[in-house]
This record gives C-alpha cells, structure tokens and sequence, in this order.
C-alpha cells in the first residue's frame, strides 16, 4: 500500500522550460513534505521542503505547491537546466510520531535536454 | 566529517552468508535511519536509533537483519544468511536534533549472488 505516489516514472523537458513534477499522498497524518534529488551513483540530496501549515514554498528557481484537500503537491523547476537531470523523490512524514522517519514516493526520472 | 560516509560502497557476497554495512554520521547528529533502496523504487525504510537506541525497529523485514550503535555514533547494519532478495542499496542518513531533514550517505550497494 503506497502512501506516497509519484505516477510519472519519467519527464522529459526542454532546457529553459518549467519542469512539473508531481506527488499523491494517502496518509492524513503526513503534515511535513520533503523533495530530494538524487544522481546516478550518490546518496538523496534534500532540495526543498514544505509544512503543511503552508500552500507554497520557493527557493530560487524551485517552488513546492501543497494542496491538502486533494493531498497531491508538485515541484515546479523553472527554468530548467540539464544539471537538474535527476530522479526526483517525494517523501512525507507526521511530526506527530516524533520520528520524522520519511515516507518515500518510487521517484520521478526528469531528463532535461539542451 | 562533512557528510554521512558508508562502507563499502560496494559489497558482493554469496547467498548464506553474513554481511555488515557501516554508517559514520553527521557529527553531532542524534538521529539516525537506514533505509533500503531496491531497483526502481523509493527508500524503504528499516530502522531509527535516537543515540544508541533503536526507537523504530518496525521497517526491518525478518529478523535476519540486526542493526546497532553502541555509543550513540557509528551504527553497523548486519544480515545473516543473506538471501537474493537483499540484494539493493542500503543508506544511511543522520538528522540533527528539532531538525527535519534527513541528510543521506552514498549507499552501500549490496549484491547477493
């Protein structure tokens, strides 16, 4: 039983163009959303993250939505670059078990192309 | 040091045999996970310490996996008897106190023949 889905295995984008990369969540008690990137070869590397007392986050050129009615966030990349080529993770916890153990999506390969 | 280091980076073993992977955590960082990446999936979680107690053991699969921190820093995952199935790549990652994000090693990649 997923909790956390990420239902684009893959995206493909132009260079200069926004990369939307999106991410369904089943467990109400997820109220701390996080996204990593990660290399071919190398460990996840945290990019961004967002509270669920917030609808938006940006830093730089990424930005995370929250939408917890419908329990679906994105990271919007824009613009993108082709060293943004990564597999991209969403991962959620709930800071009411004190754990802050993540829950990781199956991860979203963005290739962007020069 | 700087990041959270893990070895070997690469370990093939034959079926049967037991296996351990070690985890050097941020410096100063209480918390600390190992995770288990299998090919085209996300990390799955396995086990949290907070110091040198297991406080969440429930994402270990049987009880051929056994992990430890005796002293609060570096912890050792260990397999008996290792199966195909272990096959995948283990990370670790250390958190600092009140904090929320995890930071992750580079994985140990574990192959089981």
């Amino acid at each position: 039983d997923q909790q956390v889905k990420q239902n684009s295995p893959s995206l493909s984008v132009q260079e200069g163009r926004i990369s939307i990369l999106n991410c369904d969540y089943t467990n109400s008690m997820f109220d701390y959303f996080l996204w990593y990137k990660k290399y071919p070869a190398e460990g996840p590397t945290f990019l961004i993250s967002i509270s669920s007392i917030k609808d938006k986050n940006e830093d730089g050129r990424f930005t995370v939505f929250l939408n917890k009615s419908a329990k679906h966030l994105s990271l919007h990349i824009v613009p993108s670059q082709p060293g943004d080529s990564a597999v991209y993770f969403c991962a959620a916890s709930a800071s009411g078990a004190g754990s802050y153990q993540l829950t990781f999506g199956k991860g979203t390969k963005l290739s962007v192309i020069p | 040091g700087a990041g959270v280091s893990q070895t070997p980076s690469n370990k093939v073993t034959e079926k049967g045999k037991y296996v351990e992977l070690r985890c050097d955590p941020i410096s100063g960082h209480t918390a600390l996970y190992w995770y288990r990446q299998s090919l085209g999936q996300g990390p799955e979680f396995l086990i949290y310490f907070q110091g040198t107690g297991a406080a969440d053991d429930s994402g270990l699969p049987n009880d051929r996996f056994f992990a430890v921190r005796p002293e609060g820093s570096v912890s050792t995952l260990k397999i008996q008897r290792t199966e195909r199935g272990d096959s995948a790549v283990y990370l670790c990652a250390s958190r600092e106190s009140g904090a929320n994000v995890l930071t992750f090693g580079a994985g140990s990649r574990l192959t089981v023949l």
